[in-house]
């Protein structure tokens, strides 16, 4: 079966920075592309960042390029997100997904987490 | 303002055919398939249509998903209370090289 567990998130002061972990079961982490997405109180799905199966192409939003890094240890079979400079505009749900296929790109996620709450305030 | 389209709201009674739609552009649906989520309140997304009319197993045939140029539909035949949920659509965006997902439909089942 497969499981997505993240952790790391808690309330962080504006500027402040965070790294979330997303633990992998139940599948061979390293032969998957990764996604992280996120979603705010209340509001829609938003993708935050993808990497592929060698973590060799990353790929981000807009909003978050520049502060956000998405990174993976195959050896540990888990993916990070560090976040940088944040702002209350990231507070939201942070969600982890499996991508069907070995790309970071357009290989659409098929398994998520339970998801983990990043808050962002003074 | 989501790049993809899609109606925030949709309703039917118990064993309707619901459609929802989404509308994208060139850069995403036209060259890409298209993704469909059901996220239940209080959850995590689920897939529920990949590449465009593909149910992964699990997922009851009373849903099925369609393309046409670039828009994509999602249908749900013989509604049933449990299908209230929130519906995404998403795709790969070639311009921007990263997803993007619709706004959610919020389904109602009266």
């Amino acid at each position: 079966e497969v499981q997505l567990v993240e952790s790391g998130g808690h309330l962080v002061q504006p500027g402040g920075s965070l790294r979330l972990s997303c633990a992998a079961t139940g599948f061979i982490f390293k032969n998957h592309g990764m996604t992280w997405v996120r979603q705010a109180p209340g509001k829609g799905l938003q993708w935050v960042s993808s990497i592929s199966d060698s973590g060799g192409s990353k790929y981000y939003a807009g909003a978050v390029r520049g502060r956000f890094t998405v990174a993976r240890d195959n050896s540990k079979d888990t993916l990070y997100l560090q976040m940088n400079s944040l702002r209350a505009e990231d507070a939201a749900i942070y969600y982890c997904a499996r991508n069907w296929g070995s790309s970071g790109a357009n290989s659409h996620p098929d398994y998520w987490g339970q998801g983990i709450l990043v808050s962002v305030s003074s | 303002q989501s790049v993809l389209t899609q109606p925030p709201s949709a309703s039917g009674t118990p064993g309707q055919r619901v459609t929802i739609s989404c509308s994208g552009l060139t850069s995403n649906f036209g060259s890409e398939t298209g993704t469909w989520y059901q996220q239940l309140p209080g959850t995590a997304p689920k897939l529920l249509v990949k590449a465009n009319n593909q149910r992964p197993s699990g997922v009851p045939d009373r849903f099925s998903g369609s393309k046409s140029g670039t828009s994509a539909s999602l249908a749900i035949n013989g509604l049933q209370p449990e299908d209230e949920a929130d519906y995404y659509c998403a795709a790969w965006d070639d311009s921007l090289s990263g997803w993007v997902f619709g706004g959610g439909t919020k389904l109602t089942v009266l």
